[in-house]
């Protein structure tokens, strides 16, 4: 596609549920990031992606969260039983070599 | 670690005045790179621009121009001929060559005002 599309655009989940977050980087980009938008907040690292190399997962804030890129591409963020802190926009973001980053839209999760 | 620290949480300006926002950062990378991103309430982050370390020119876009002092930790923004659509959170962020991911500030909320 022509930019990096996220989904759902929002999410309205109930404490202690599960849920997933998507990404669909710019095709051929080989590095993929999340970051988490706090309501007037800057944007916090989460986790990043290197084609086949381990990700680096030192932004994740705890075990709670996880997230895997199959084949290279689409990305996937879980939170697992969610909590209320965990409400934020979440943001996706590819790029390649020294491209720059292209952020998708984000999405917005409200726990309540 | 790098820290990046935007001091203005709110800025206005009129329509064709100039405005800057500032951005400090603080890192022990000797090579990084500087970046400035606009974000409207479309959510998506826009790079406005970005300067690298190692080159004293100052970066210009369009009406976009930073004022880079890299013994200072200095990395403004200065938006020359304000037009309405500029309206938006501008977010400094910087990079470690060594690194990747970017360290973002805490944003500076434009108002442009008729």
């Amino acid at each position: 596609g022509a930019g990096v599309s996220q989904s759902p655009s929002n999410k309205v989940t109930e404490k202690g549920k599960d849920v997933e977050l998507r990404c669909d980087p710019i095709s051929g980009h080989t590095a993929l990031y999340w970051y988490r938008q706090s309501l007037g907040q800057g944007l916090e690292f989460l986790i990043y992606f290197q084609g086949n190399s381990a990700p680096d997962k030192s932004g994740l804030p705890s075990d709670r969260f996880s997230a895997e890129r199959t084949g290279g591409s689409v990305s996937t963020l879980t939170i697992q039983r969610t909590q209320q802190e965990d409400s934020a926009v979440y943001l996706c973001a590819s790029s390649l070599a020294e491209d720059g980053y292209t952020f998708g839209s984000g999405t917005r999760l409200t726990v309540v | 670690a790098q820290t990046v620290t935007q001091s203005q949480p709110e800025m206005s300006v009129q329509e064709a005045e100039t405005v800057t926002l500032s951005c400090t950062y603080d890192t022990s990378e000797s090579d990084y790179y500087l970046f400035w991103y606009k974000q409207p309430p479309s959510r998506q982050m826009i790079l406005v621009i970005r300067q690298e370390a190692y080159k004293q020119q100052n970066a210009t876009e369009n009406r976009f121009s930073v004022n880079f002092q890299k013994a200072a930790k200095s990395f403004s923004l200065k938006i020359s001929d304000s037009q309405l659509g500029d309206a938006a959170m501008y977010f400094c962020a910087c990079e470690p060559n060594s690194g990747y991911a970017l360290n973002f500030g805490k944003g500076t909320s434009l108002l442009v005002t008729p």
